[in-house]
């Protein structure tokens, strides 16, 4: 069964420091998602992305995050200079274009941890 | 916010009916019902969606209310694999939009 695989599976990085999220989606997909879920919170969505371009994105998703998709395969998420407060699990979902239903299948997870 | 409400931790024996109550009384008529499961730190699993009839699939039944004011998720024959956390989210069934997730019921099946 097809899956959405995200690398790394934990990223340690200093503050102030870029780090780079990795996600290969669903191949038939058309629609990319981030979340994150800080330790003991709610899963809270960053930003979706359609036809190369972001379609909607939230408070939480600043001029410190950007997303990209470099190649036909990949969806990565960006953080220019990360702060304590980005630690926790992104999660990348993607869904297809269905009459059928719009379920978002999400991946394992990376959990970044700012020192 | 979540326009959803749940309660926030539930027991099950294994093997019985696990029923999961969710309120969604300000559901608008182009909002479909969806329920996801968190197990552990894993991503969100996708588990069924409806949006005035009731529903089944391999891992769930969904019941919702005429009025669609509130729903039931049914996991007919609990396992220890089923402890999770089970989030119900209403949202429109169109393109990208996203998964406001709440606070989710724990549901912890007892051997």
């Amino acid at each position: 069964e097809p899956e959405v695989t995200q690398t790394p599976s934990h990223q340690v990085t200093q503050m102030g420091q870029e780090v780079i999220l990795r996600c290969v989606p669903i191949s038939n997909h058309l629609y990319f998602y981030w979340y994150r879920q800080i330790l003991g919170q709610k899963v809270e969505f960053l930003v979706s992305f359609y036809n190369n371009e972001i379609s909607e994105k939230s408070e939480i998703f600043d001029d410190q995050f950007s997303v990209e998709r470099p190649d036909g395969s990949n969806f990565t998420l960006k953080i220019r200079s990360t702060k304590l407060e980005d630690s926790a699990m992104y999660f990348c979902a993607s869904s297809p274009w269905t009459t059928l239903g719009n379920e978002q299948f999400f991946g394992p997870g990376t959990r970044l941890t700012v020192l | 916010d979540a326009k959803t409400t749940q309660p926030p931790s539930m027991d099950c024996a294994e093997g019985r009916a696990a029923n999961l109550p969710c309120n969604h009384s300000t559901i608008s008529g182009n909002e479909y019902v969806y329920w996801y499961r968190q197990i552990h730190s894993q991503g969100p699993q996708y588990i069924i969606h409806g949006l005035k009839n009731n529903e089944t699939n391999e891992m769930a039944s969904l019941i919702i209310t005429e009025d669609r004011k509130s729903s039931t998720l049914i996991l007919p024959h609990a396992t220890l694999r089923d402890t999770a956390v089970y989030y119900c989210i209403v949202r429109v069934d169109f393109g990208n939009e996203k998964l406001t997730f709440g606070t989710g019921t724990r549901l912890t099946i007892i051997p």
